[in-house]
């Protein structure tokens, strides 16, 4: 069965520090599908990113950063020069088997990141 | 991508009594879906909303206690049905237009609690 693994509970930084949110999934499908989605404490899940599994390119989008290492089944996310506003909790998760031409989530048990002034 | 919009966005209930969460879409999509999430937990998929049939529930969850409606393509309901303090999560509608080509986006959520 598909599972995502997020390791880190909990992280601090202090402001303008780098941070890497660690990701780790099983599964046996060959076409799959990762996402990263950030939860602010209002409460709201905000969509980040979604990596096929046939490209492991990494991607950058600001000070967002996305590391996809088939090899260890990993998809790392790297936040530079953090900021307070990026305080949340973020969600790593996987496509489990299309049904229906959709995608069924599992998510990993997120890291609650808190950026200190 | 589609506007979500869940209501209520909170909610305080005795035990014993039933609750409907409703998710309206601004444009039509294929799937819908249902999420709890408990506190300080990830999130776990209830079931996927059909239009026009019955919902496909996920293990550990029936159609008595989370009865589901999804009567168009831009709404669905979900009812938490006798409540007690277990049931204190968020929920959560999600969306999704067929065929993989955009990722599931989520509505804000229902803060639900139970005294």
């Amino acid at each position: 069965a598909q599972k995502v693994t997020q390791a880190q509970t909990e992280i601090s930084v202090v402001e303008k520090e780098d941070v890497t949110l660690d990701c780790v999934y099983e599964t046996r499908d060959t076409t799959y599908y990762l996402f990263w989605y950030k939860q602010p404490p209002s409460g709201e899940l905000v969509f980040l990113i979604r990596r096929n599994s046939f490209d492991e390119q990494n991607e950058i989008s600001g000070r967002y950063s996305w590391n996809f290492q088939k090899s260890t089944s990993s998809f790392n996310f790297t936040i530079t020069a953090s900021q307070v506003v990026d305080s949340a909790v973020y969600f790593c998760a996987l496509s489990e088997a299309i049904i229906q031409g959709a995608q069924k989530l599992v998510f990993g048990q997120g890291t609650r990141l808190t950026i200190n002034p | 991508s589609a506007v979500i919009s869940q209501k209520p966005s909170r909610d305080i209930c005795q035990r014993g009594t039933s609750l409907t969460i409703q998710c309206q879409v601004d444009s039509q999509v294929t799937m819908m879906f249902w999420y709890r999430q408990q506190p300080g937990q990830s999130l776990t998929l209830i079931a996927t909303a059909n239009q026009g049939s019955e919902a496909t529930y996920e293990s550990g969850f029936v159609i008595d206690k989370f009865p589901i409606s999804r009567p168009n393509l831009t709404f669905s309901t979900l009812t938490v049905s006798n409540m007690s303090p277990e049931d204190s999560s968020i929920y959560l509608c999600s969306v999704e237009d067929g065929g993989g080509n955009q990722p599931q986006h989520f509505g804000d959520g229902t803060r639900l609690s139970i005294l």
